[in-house]
């Protein structure tokens, strides 16, 4: 079974904090992707990558950075958080290669910037 | 502009009926469509998928249709069971393993 982990489920965090949201997957998959989930919105494509210190930004990517230091781990900053950015936060990853279509997904980090 | 669009942001149905979710689409280049599940602090978990070049496929109680012509793509779910209750969201893939999703129809299945 792919297992996505997400460090926190819940975050409070201030305005002006940096936060960082981690992701991991034990699964060895080339894609890792960062969305977050709002009513009504639904999913929106922050970032995502395609392999070790490779990045593309996706929908969404203002106010957001990401790292992949290691194949496993994706990260997500919010260099300094805002009122506008509390959501629900969902990490997924997936195989690479043009067949692979299925994104598997993490429990979300709900995070919440008073 | 959103390119996947699911217009019901909310379902009712009796247990043991048919459950029918639709999602409208506007990009022509989208090959795969998917459905996930999602339960409330859960992560979305994978449905159902079914290519652009086939118009129907079936797993189970779930099926889903995609009308090339009309760009739009429907799930069936049948017979509905109070377990189905949750957030369902329509996905569509472009090059690049991106997905876009829709905005989720949640759906309440009454015992």
């Amino acid at each position: 079974d792919v297992k996505v982990t997400q460090s926190s489920r819940y975050l409070v965090k201030r305005t002006g904090e940096k936060v960082f949201l981690e992701c991991v997957q034990d699964m060895d998959h080339e894609n890792m992707f960062w969305y977050r989930q709002d009513p009504g919105l639904g999913l929106r494509l922050i970032y995502f990558s395609y392999d070790v210190k490779m990045k593309e930004k996706g929908d969404i990517p203002e106010g957001y950075s990401v790292s992949r230091e290691k194949k496993e781990r994706f990260s997500l900053i919010l260099e300094s958080a805002s009122t506008n950015q509390t959501s629900m936060y969902l990490c997924a990853s997936s195989l690479g290669g043009a067949d692979s279509y299925e994104q598997y997904f993490g429990p979300g980090t709900r995070l919440t910037v008073t | 502009d959103q390119q996947v669009k699911q217009n019901s942001p909310s379902l009712s149905v009796q247990e043991g009926r048919i459950s029918i979710l639709n999602c409208d689409y506007t990009n022509s280049m989208f090959d795969y469509f998917l459905w996930y599940k999602k339960y409330p602090a859960e992560g979305p978990t994978f449905l159902i998928s079914i290519s652009s070049i086939k118009d129907k496929n079936e797993d189970g109680r779930f099926t889903v249709f995609l009308n090339k012509s009309a760009k739009h793509l429907s799930l069936h779910i049948v017979p509905s069971q109070p377990g189905d209750s949750a957030v369902y969201f329509c996905a569509a893939r472009t090059a690049g393993n991106k997905l876009t999703f829709g905005g989720g129809t949640r759906v309440l299945v009454k015992p």
